[in-house]
């Protein structure tokens, strides 16, 4: 079946644009994850949701960033006023919300490049 | 959250068994030890996971001694296919957010 979906694949931006990065979770599954990963890094957490609700946004790293899922499938993160430093390959990954079952389900990312 | 310590990298020759061990001191009585595998320019991809003793499936074995506080990723007989970064994770549950460390970066040499 269909994986982890995101698009776009790759965006560059000025720096003090926003931007919009969309994710297509595997269908069932009700928990969404956002990471970032800067070049040679490990995965960062962003925000997780459960359904529509967003139980933990504890990883956002400013006001300047926000996320939104509606009907339990596609989000968006956005990204206001982007810097320079918001350069990075953005992941989102998706998981079924019940069971021992700890495997994410990861998308192929979108890099972003903030110039 | 456990914090995991692992290589940084690691090089093998094809046809070798890769073990890639990774300390977890402070992981808890509910934790579970997960193993991801990133290829470059691709997200991660769930490897395998453990509790306790041992654990096998079609890619990898994973080893967890009874003190729980390291585990070892096994690959046996390497290809140049099996060059990746290598994540090691200690998860509460099946919906929490996962904390990567940097990984170990495998490289298999022909």
């Amino acid at each position: 079946g269909a994986g982890v979906s995101q698009s776009p694949s790759n965006k560059v931006t000025e720096k003090g644009k926003d931007v919009e990065l969309r994710c297509d979770p595997i269908s069932g599954h009700t928990a969404l994850y956002w990471y970032r990963q800067r070049l040679g890094q490990g995965l960062e957490f962003l925000i997780y949701f459960q359904g529509n609700s967003a139980p933990d946004k504890s990883g956002l790293p400013s006001d300047r960033f926000s996320a939104e899922r509606t009907g339990e499938s596609v989000s968006t993160l956005t990204i206001q006023r982007t810097q320079q430093e918001d350069s990075a390959v953005y992941l989102c990954a998706s998981s079924l919300s019940s069971g021992k079952v700890y495997e994410q389900y990861f998308g192929p990312g979108t890099r972003l490049t903030v110039t | 959250l456990a914090k995991t310590t692992q290589p940084i990298s690691m090089d093998s020759y094809e046809g070798q068994e890769v073990n890639i061990t990774c300390s977890h001191n402070n992981i808890a009585t509910n934790d579970y030890i997960t193993w991801y595998q990133q290829f470059p320019s691709q997200g991660p991809r769930f490897i395998i996971q453990g509790y306790k003793t041992k654990v096998t499936n079609e890619v990898a074995s994973l080893f967890i001694p009874a003190d729980r506080k390291s585990s070892t990723l096994s690959l046996p007989r390497v290809s140049l296919s099996d060059t990746a970064v290598y994540y090691c994770l200690v998860v509460l549950s099946g919906n929490t957010p996962l904390v990567f460390g940097k990984g170990t970066r495998l490289s298999v040499i022909a």
